[in-house]
């Protein structure tokens, strides 16, 4: 069954360290994304790609990066800048045209805590 | 600016009862909009779409929402409630951003069911 698979599932950090949450797809969309959940609060953007070896910052971009040097990959780096990366981070996917354009297919998520 | 607005952070229905969650949006142009449901610790799953055809749309699991341009509205609901929809409902607008799409997601209401 096609669909996106995000690794760990839980991650662990202490302050200072970088941790890269994975996220692979097997559903042949363009489009990646990964947002971040917090309690009460919408997600938020934090980058997406919509072609391989190109993305853009979403809206709370600071402190993190991405890469995505092939189709089905799209990887997070939460680097020690980010102030406040404890949260639950989600990836997702999507076609970018024909009628699934712009419709989400979400991963498990990841929930990183910072000790 | 574009927008989405979910009016309740929390309903709560009895088992068998109706379902109502509400959603008004802010959108300078026809928006696409979006229903998607979380459960605890997992990813968000589509319960259905609207994309400028049938303002009543149907969605999985007996849900449906319906599209009122007048009241800037897409209310989501349920004739009646069932134990397993208790979860977290978010109502999701796209912007249109340069050549692409971005979406904006409420924050979210939950969905608790009383036996």
């Amino acid at each position: 069954d096609g669909g996106i698979t995000q690794s760990p599932k839980y991650l662990f950090r202490k302050e200072g360290q970088n941790v890269t949450l994975s996220c692979e797809q097997n559903l042949n969309h363009d489009a990646m994304y990964w947002y971040r959940q917090d309690p009460g609060q919408g997600l938020r953007l934090i980058y997406y790609s919509q072609i391989v070896n190109d993305f853009q910052k979403g809206d709370i971009a600071e402190g993190y990066s991405v890469s995505r040097e092939k189709k089905e990959s799209f990887p997070l780096t939460v680097t020690s800048a980010q102030k406040n990366p404890t949260a639950f981070y989600l990836c997702a996917s999507s076609p970018t045209s024909g009628t699934g354009a712009n419709v989400l297919t979400f991963g498990a998520g990841s929930r990183l805590t910072v000790l | 600016a574009q927008s989405v607005t979910q009016l309740d952070s929390h309903v709560s229905v009895s088992e068998g009862t109706p379902v109502l969650l509400r959603c008004n949006y802010s959108s300078s142009y026809s928006p696409s909009l979006f229903w998607y449901v979380q459960h605890p610790n997992k990813g968000l799953q589509l319960l259905l779409k609207y994309t400028s055809a049938a303002t009543l749309v149907k969605g999985i699991n007996g849900f449906e929402a319906e599209f009122k341009k007048s009241e800037t509205s897409f209310h989501l609901t349920k004739p009646s409630a069932h134990m397993s929809d208790a979860a977290e409902y978010f109502c999701v607008v796209t912007v249109e951003m340069d050549s692409s799409y971005k979406l904006i997601f409420g924050s979210g209401t939950r969905l608790l069911v009383r036996p």
